[in-house]
């Protein structure tokens, strides 16, 4: 049983253009949370997504990001036009429907580096 | 609104008590959680209690809970050089009908000879 995959896990781009983070849920889990977690700080929260369904993206910058969970497919977090403050940790993160006590279980993260 | 503080470091020896101290805000929070970051790695869910709950131990691990003044530890005892890493206190409570983690900044615990 996989858990959760993000791919890639380093991600070089220049400013101006666009990053694509894919993250697949563990087997069973239908819920997906995206993180971002900057050079010495903790992890914040930016978007929780279901099947099809974005159920809250108060964390999500207003301009330029936009995330999707597709009913077939892994979550994607797309990023346009880059710029150097983007740098950081992508964590994504799944849970099965009904949440409960386990938490999350997280995926070992897209760095994303902005040249 | 909603936040978790941690201190940011903290130094032990091999083979002494490490704990890590945690307060957060919201008192409606379900469940309270410490997961683990190694160097370029994601988080490892290390134990959570509920918030009903004053103390759970799990083999090396003592997580002790203060309701009342919404402060969370986590004692690791016989702290080896593996256990350096970056732990992250995160509290969670129902909203909007799904449990959403706060995470604090992290405590960089640093263990030497």
């Amino acid at each position: 049983n996989a858990g959760v995959m993000q791919n890639p896990r380093h991600l070089v781009r220049r400013r101006g253009q666009e990053a694509r983070l894919r993250c697949s849920p563990m087997k069973g889990h239908s819920h997906v949370y995206w993180y971002r977690q900057l050079p010495e700080e903790g992890l914040k929260f930016m978007v929780y997504l279901q099947k099809e369904n974005i159920i809250d993206e108060s964390g999500m910058p207003k301009e330029r990001f936009s995330a999707e969970f597709p009913k077939e497919g892994p979550s994607i977090l797309r990023i346009q036009q880059v710029v150097r403050g983007d740098s950081a940790a992508y964590f994504c993160a799944s849970s099965p429907p009904a949440g409960g006590a386990g938490g999350y279980t997280f995926g070992s993260g897209t760095r994303l580096t902005v040249v | 609104g909603e936040d978790v503080e941690q201190s940011l470091f903290l130094s032990v020896r091999e083979g002494d008590s490490s704990v890590i101290n945690c307060t957060y805000t919201d008192s409606s929070s379900t469940y309270l959680y410490w997961y683990k970051q190694e160097p370029g790695a994601g988080l490892q869910l290390l134990t959570y209690i509920f918030s009903n709950m004053d103390m759970k131990q799990d083999q090396r691990l003592t997580v002790l809970l203060n309701k009342k003044d919404k402060h969370l530890s986590l004692r690791i005892a016989d702290t080896q050089t593996g256990d350096s890493a970056i732990y992250f206190c995160a509290e969670s409570g129902v909203s909007g009908g799904y449990n959403k983690l706060i995470f604090g900044a992290g405590t960089r615990l640093a263990v030497h000879p």
